[in-house]
C-alpha cells in the first residue's frame, strides 16, 4: 500500500515569502502524485497533479511541484505567499494498478503572516 | 455548474444509532468515491463506485458500513450501530471516469458526523 509523509503539520510564512511544503511517498514504482488544498468549510480542490512527462508541474494560484524519483519526493512551492494561501494542503498518491484510490498525507496547515 | 453536494453538512447522533449520509455527484460523472477524514489526518479511501456497482469497497472498516448508488447518480453511505470512533468528516468525490490518474476527483464539502 502507498504511504505519504508530509513533513510539518503547520507552516507559518510571511506574506511575500517562499512557501515550501514537503511530501515524500513510498513506492517502488512512480505513482501518480497530487496536491490538494482545503479552505475552511470547503471541499478539497486540486492544485496540481503529476502523471507522466515533465517532472516540474505548474498548478493553479502560482503553485508548482517537482517530482524527484531519486528522492521519492513531490514538494510543493510558491515563490511569494499571499494571505489567501492560508489553508490546509494535502499531498496524495495513487498507484498505477488502482489509480482511482487516493492515499493522502496527514496535511500541512499554512498560516500567512502580514 | 453545480459541484458535488453532501447532506447533511453536520450530523450529531447517539452511540448505537443508524445514520445515512447523502452525496450528489456532478451530473454525468460515472465514478463516485467516499473517503473518511478523522481529526488531524488526511482522507482515507472507503469505497469506489463505477456506475451503480461498487468496484472497490476494500476501505470500508467493517460490516457496519455500507454504501449504495442504485441509479448510478446519488449515493448514500449507511452506518449501523454507530460508535464514537465513527466520528469524522465523510467526504464524497466524483470524476468523469474511474481513472484517477487522468481524471480529477472533485470533492464535496463533507458531512461532519459526531457520535455522542
Amino acid at each position: 500500500a502507498q504511504s505519504v509523509t508530509q513533513l510539518g503539520s503547520h507552516v507559518s510564512v510571511s506574506e511575500g515569502a517562499l512557501v515550501l511544503l514537503r511530501c515524500n511517498y513510498s513506492s517502488s514504482v512512480p505513482p501518480y502524485l497530487f496536491w490538494y488544498v482545503q479552505y475552511p468549510n470547503q471541499g478539497l480542490q486540486l492544485l496540481l497533479k503529476y502523471t507522466t512527462g515533465a517532472t516540474l508541474v505548474k498548478g493553479i494560484n502560482g503553485f508548482e511541484a517537482e517530482f524527484k524519483k531519486s528522492e521519492t519526493s513531490f514538494h510543493l512551492t510558491k515563490p511569494s505567499a499571499h494571505m489567501s494561501d492560508a489553508a490546509e494542503y494535502f499531498c496524495a498518491v495513487s498507484d498505477l494498478n488502482n489509480d482511482y484510490k487516493l492515499s493522502f498525507g496527514a496535511g500541512t496547515t499554512v498560516t500567512v503572516r502580514a | 455548474g453545480a459541484g458535488v453536494s453532501q447532506t447533511p453538512s453536520n450530523k450529531v447522533t447517539e452511540k448505537g444509532k443508524y445514520v445515512e449520509l447523502r452525496c450528489d455527484p456532478i451530473s454525468g460523472h460515472t465514478a463516485l468515491y467516499w473517503y473518511r477524514q478523522s481529526l488531524g489526518q488526511g482522507p482515507e479511501f472507503l469505497i469506489y463506485f463505477q456506475g451503480t456497482g461498487a468496484a472497490d469497497d476494500s476501505g470500508l472498516p467493517n460490516d457496519r458500513f455500507f454504501a449504495v448508488r442504485p441509479e448510478g447518480s446519488v449515493s448514500t453511505l449507511k452506518i449501523q450501530r454507530t460508535e464514537r470512533g465513527d466520528s469524522a468528516v465523510y467526504l464524497c468525490a466524483s470524476s468523469s471516469t474511474g481513472r484517477g490518474g487522468y481524471n480529477e476527483q472533485f470533492f464535496g464539502p463533507g458531512t461532519r458526523l459526531t457520535v455522542l
